[in-house]
């Protein structure tokens, strides 16, 4: 079984438009990390959260930790092209750990 | 510009023929790291190194070995690759788990 489940796999928006993805872990994390690929490419890094009940924003995209520390929301405000690309999320589940577990991802499209 | 280079970006080599897909951070990070991104099953860790000298097995380790002679290299060595090591390999270093991981831009190895 995973790990890490992310929802929705895909999804297609109309540009302008808010968006959540989440992420969802079986047991409790130390650290969250939110990433971005595009097809094919490098992973660029958006956020690590770290303490439950944690927020942190980074332009348009604000991405949350909830209290008991197994599940994550990456929300995007008011969609852009430049959003469109596959996200990630990863965790480390103990200080230390020396790798990290990753999701499915979620492939986003935006539609003009 | 702080960076993890990868080359080379594309391969296709034969069954059994010996090949390095080489990695190289110039952030003086500790830790690197390598994985493999398959459809359907997303970035698996393949090996892991703390320090120099210091090198520790991921979760899909067979197939591969690694090395860590300097801080700045971390070559991943295939010695017979075969046609099922087929992916997108990702070489990614990181300061402490803390700060983030930084992702190379990813080499696809075609093995046939």
């Amino acid at each position: 079984s995973q790990e890490l489940e992310q929802s929705p796999q895909s999804l297609i928006v109309q540009e302008g438009k808010n968006l959540t993805i989440n992420c969802t872990s079986s047991k409790t994390l130390y650290g969250l990390y939110w990433y971005k690929q595009k097809y094919g490419e490098g992973l660029i890094f958006l956020m690590m959260l770290q303490k439950g009940g944690e927020e942190k924003s980074h332009e348009k995209i604000t991405a949350k930790l909830d209290e008991k520390k197994q599940q994550s929301s990456l929300h995007i405000t008011a969609s852009q092209p430049s959003h469109a690309g596959i996200y990630l999320c990863g965790a480390d589940f103990r200080a230390g750990a020396q790798k990290l577990v990753f999701g499915q991802g979620t492939r986003l499209t935006i539609n003009p | 510009e702080a960076q993890v280079t990868q080359n080379p970006r594309y391969l296709i080599t034969v069954t059994g023929k010996k090949l390095t897909v080489t990695c190289s951070q110039n952030m003086n990070h500790e830790y690197m790291s390598w994985y493999r991104q398959d459809p359907g099953l997303g970035l698996r860790q393949i090996y892991y190194s703390m320090n120099v000298e210091v090198t520790d097995k991921g979760d899909v380790p067979e197939g591969y070995k690694v090395s860590r002679k300097e801080k700045r290299n971390f070559p991943l060595i295939l010695e017979s690759p075969s046609p099922n090591q087929t992916s997108l390999y990702f070489c990614a270093s990181s300061l402490s788990p803390a700060h983030g991981y930084t992702f190379g831009s990813g080499t696809r190895l075609t093995v046939v």
